[in-house]
């Protein structure tokens, strides 16, 4: 099956510092990428959806210049957390798509914790 | 998308069938059921999905009601693997592409596997 990896897992900075989070799918090549959030005990919430070669197309309430998406390639998208503040910690997960299937396949997660 | 409801929590004992309802009288003809789900610390998963006829595959099957307003997900034989957040969500096919394959996840439930 599809495949989706994330890097790191997980990550501890100091407030005001930027944090970059990658997604790769590793063996197919994805149109489409969705970066998710997560609190604890609660569901995932959309953030982004971004298509290779183009800008991000960001959920209402979430600061395009804060969380910066960069979908350079078919294999690779990257969310970097700017800026970060404690409010920021939290399970951030991304998923791929391939054109014309239904299927999401999600990435196993990167806990940030902003100090 | 159209709107789901599922009951908070559900408990099963290891070996036995589960049966995990979702409501969604608000249905469109063109959206799609789709089952997710998310162990523990971990990055959702695909179960299963269907438009209008049952549906099955190694982890499940989906019943769909004959009105399509509502939907079974059947986990045969319950295992302490399968503990995990169940999300039934629906997608509409006719916006297809780019941000409109989106996936809106509700609270799901929570199901418990005893031994």
């Amino acid at each position: 099956g599809a495949v989706v990896s994330q890097h790191p897992s997980r990550v501890i900075c100091k407030s005001g510092t930027s944090v970059k989070i990658e997604c790769r799918s590793l063996d197919f090549q994805a149109t489409t990428m969705f970066w998710y959030r997560q609190f604890p005990k609660q569901s995932l919430m959309l953030m982004a959806t971004s298509n290779e070669g183009s800008k991000a197309t960001y959920e209402q309430g979430v600061e395009k210049d804060k969380f910066l998406i960069n979908h350079a390639s078919l294999t690779l998208s990257t969310l970097t957390v700017t800026s970060a503040h404690p409010e920021d910690s939290s399970f951030y997960i991304c998923s791929a798509s391939l054109a014309g299937e239904e299927t999401q396949y999600f990435g196993p997660g990167t806990r940030l914790l902003v100090l | 998308d159209a709107k789901t409801t599922q009951p908070n929590s559900m408990e099963s004992n290891e070996e036995e069938p589960v049966h995990l309802p979702c409501n969604h009288s608000t249905i469109s003809g063109t959206d799609y059921i789709h089952w997710y789900r998310q162990l523990p610390s971990q990055g959702p998963e695909y179960v299963i999905h269907g438009l209008t006829s049952n549906v099955n595959n190694r982890m499940a099957s989906l019943a769909i009601a004959e009105d399509r307003k509502s939907s079974t997900l059947i986990l045969h034989r319950a295992t302490l693997r399968d503990a995990a957040v169940y999300y039934c969500i629906l997608r509409d096919v006719k916006n297809s592409g780019g941000s409109n394959y989106k996936l809106t996840f509700g609270k799901g439930t929570l199901l418990t596997v005893n031994p």
